[in-house]
């Protein structure tokens, strides 16, 4: 378990709908990720939070945004949702206990858009 | 986008076998970990690096950052069946891509009992 608590597990929609995936970091840390992973693309970095602000933005298509609240948690907000958005969505955190750079992830949310 | 090149892409080997994989890419990295993933869950943490020609361990896995600071190595000694899985490589350049991990594509590994 590395600590990182990420709901649902699982979300099926339907094209056109949003929805909202939510991820609570290891406890003390101040950074969150979120990542994309599709058969197609592996791996892909989406954003960085630290302590609220945003700090890095990677290929996050306009339609995805995202926020880190006071108590540290985080919401990826998908819209317009279309087929190819299906994934699986990891958050990641890092900070405590360990180098900054050592991101641990949660259990991801599994997105199947129908 | 960034790209890391992972090789292999799969290994199929006999229990007590050693392992050997790597990552390369055309730009440098700071930073470079190794993840192992199994299916229905998240990456999971296993070696980090931070400086060229640093050698870490981790029980039975042992990995390598490389001279060039552009691929990193990762040997699994004695594999156990427990060792299935697909392991990433990732980096991380610093600057303003800070936080920023850029993944390889994976090698799947199978052990045969």
């Amino acid at each position: 378990d590395s600590g990182v608590t990420q709901t649902p597990k699982h979300l099926i929609t339907a094209t056109g709908q949003r929805v909202t995936l939510r991820c609570s970091p290891r406890s003390g840390d101040l950074s969150v990720y979120w990542y994309q992973q599709s058969l197609d693309q592996g791996l892909q970095f989406l954003i960085h939070y630290y302590n609220g602000e945003e700090r890095a933005k990677g290929n996050i298509l306009e339609r995805f945004s995202a926020q880190q609240f006071p108590d540290l948690h985080s919401e990826l907000n998908l819209s317009s949702l279309e087929l190819g958005d299906s994934a699986l969505y990891f958050c990641a955190s890092s900070g405590v206990g360990g180098s900054y750079n050592e991101q641990f992830f949660g259990p991801g949310t599994r997105l199947t858009v129908l | 986008g960034q790209q890391l090149n992972q090789s292999p892409q799969s290994m199929f080997i006999q229990e007590g076998e050693d392992v050997s994989m790597n990552c390369t890419s055309s730009s440098i990295f700071n930073t470079w970990l190794w993840y192992k993933q199994e299916p229905g869950e998240g990456p999971v943490l296993l070696i980090a690096l931070y400086k060229a020609g640093e050698l870490t361990s981790n029980g039975r896995l042992t990995a390598q950052f490389g001279i060039t600071r552009k691929d990193s190595f990762l040997n699994i000694s004695a594999s156990i069946p427990s060792d299935v899985g697909i392991y990433f490589c990732a980096g991380q350049q610093g600057g303003t891509s800070y936080g920023k991990l850029t993944f390889g594509q994976g090698t799947i590994l199978t052990v045969h009992p």
